[in-house]
C-alpha cells in the first residue's frame, strides 16, 4: 500500500533563510513523487516531480527536492525563503506500475515565513 | 491557458438532498481524477477516468457516490442522499497523459460542500 508521511504540521522560518519541508513515503516498486502547494481558497498547484533520473529535481518558484531511495524521502527545499512562500505544502506519491494512477497525499505542512 | 474549472465553488445542501458537482478539465487532458479533502487533511482519491472510461472507482466511499464523464471531457460527481460526513472540499484534477513526462495532475479550485 502507498502512503506518505509529513512529520511536521508546521514549519516556521525567517525570510531569507533556507527552508526544508520533510516527506517520507512508502510504495511498492519505484515511486513517482510530487510536491504541491495550496494557497487559501485555491486549488493545489504543482511544484515539481521526481519520476526517474537525477535525484535532485528543480521546480517552480526556486523550489527543489531531493529523492533519497535508501531513506525513502523526498524533502522539499529552497535556499532563501520568501514571505510569499507561506502556504500549505503537500507531498504525494504514486506507484509506477501501469494502472496505478492516483496520488496518495500526506496531511500537509503549513509553512510560515516570518518577515 | 485555462486551467481546471469546477462549479459550483460552494454548495450548501440539506441532509438527504442530492448534489451534482461539475469539473471542466484542461482541454486535451486524457486523465481526470476526483479527490475528497476533509478539513485539515490531504486529498483522498475517489475515482479516475481515462477519456470516458472509469478505470478506478475504488475510492468512492459508498454507493451514494457516482461519477461520469460521458464524452471524455466534462465530468460530474453526484452524491445522492447527502449526509453530514460528506461535507468536504471536492477536488478535480486532470493530466495530459499517462506517459512519464506528463503524469503530473493539475487541480481545480474545488467545490466546498457543506451538508446541514
Amino acid at each position: 500500500a502507498q502512503s506518505v508521511a509529513q512529520p511536521e504540521d508546521q514549519v516556521n522560518v525567517a525570510e531569507g533563510n533556507p527552508l526544508t519541508v520533510k516527506c517520507t513515503y512508502s510504495v511498492s516498486g519505484n515511486p513517482y513523487l510530487f510536491w504541491y502547494v495550496q494557497y487559501p481558497n485555491r486549488g493545489l498547484q504543482f511544484l515539481l516531480k521526481y519520476i526517474t533520473g537525477d535525484n535532485l529535481v528543480k521546480g517552480s518558484y526556486g523550489f527543489e527536492a531531493e529523492f533519497n531511495k535508501s531513506q525513502t524521502s523526498f524533502h522539499l527545499k529552497k535556499p532563501s525563503a520568501l514571505v510569499s512562500d507561506s502556504a500549505l505544502y503537500f507531498c504525494a506519491v504514486r506507484a509506477s506500475q501501469t494502472g496505478a494512477n492516483n496520488l496518495f497525499f500526506g496531511t500537509g505542512t503549513r509553512l510560515t515565513v516570518i518577515p | 491557458g485555462a486551467g481546471v474549472s469546477q462549479s459550483p465553488r460552494y454548495k450548501v445542501a440539506k441532509r438527504g438532498q442530492d448534489v451534482a458537482l461539475r469539473c471542466d478539465p484542461i482541454s486535451g487532458h486524457v486523465s481526470l481524477f476526483w479527490y475528497q479533502q476533509a478539513l485539515g487533511q490531504g486529498p483522498e482519491f475517489l475515482t479516475y477516468f481515462q477519456n470516458e472510461a472509469q478505470l478506478d472507482k475504488s475510492g468512492l466511499p459508498s454507493d451514494r457516490f457516482f461519477a461520469e464523464r460521458p464524452e471524455g471531457s466534462v465530468s460530474t460527481l453526484k452524491i445522492q442522499r447527502t449526509q453530514q460526513e460528506d461535507s468536504a472540499v471536492y477536488l478535480c484534477a486532470s493530466s495530459l497523459a499517462v506517459h512519464l513526462d506528463r503524469v503530473e495532475q493539475y487541480f481545480g479550485p474545488g467545490t466546498r460542500l457543506t451538508v446541514t
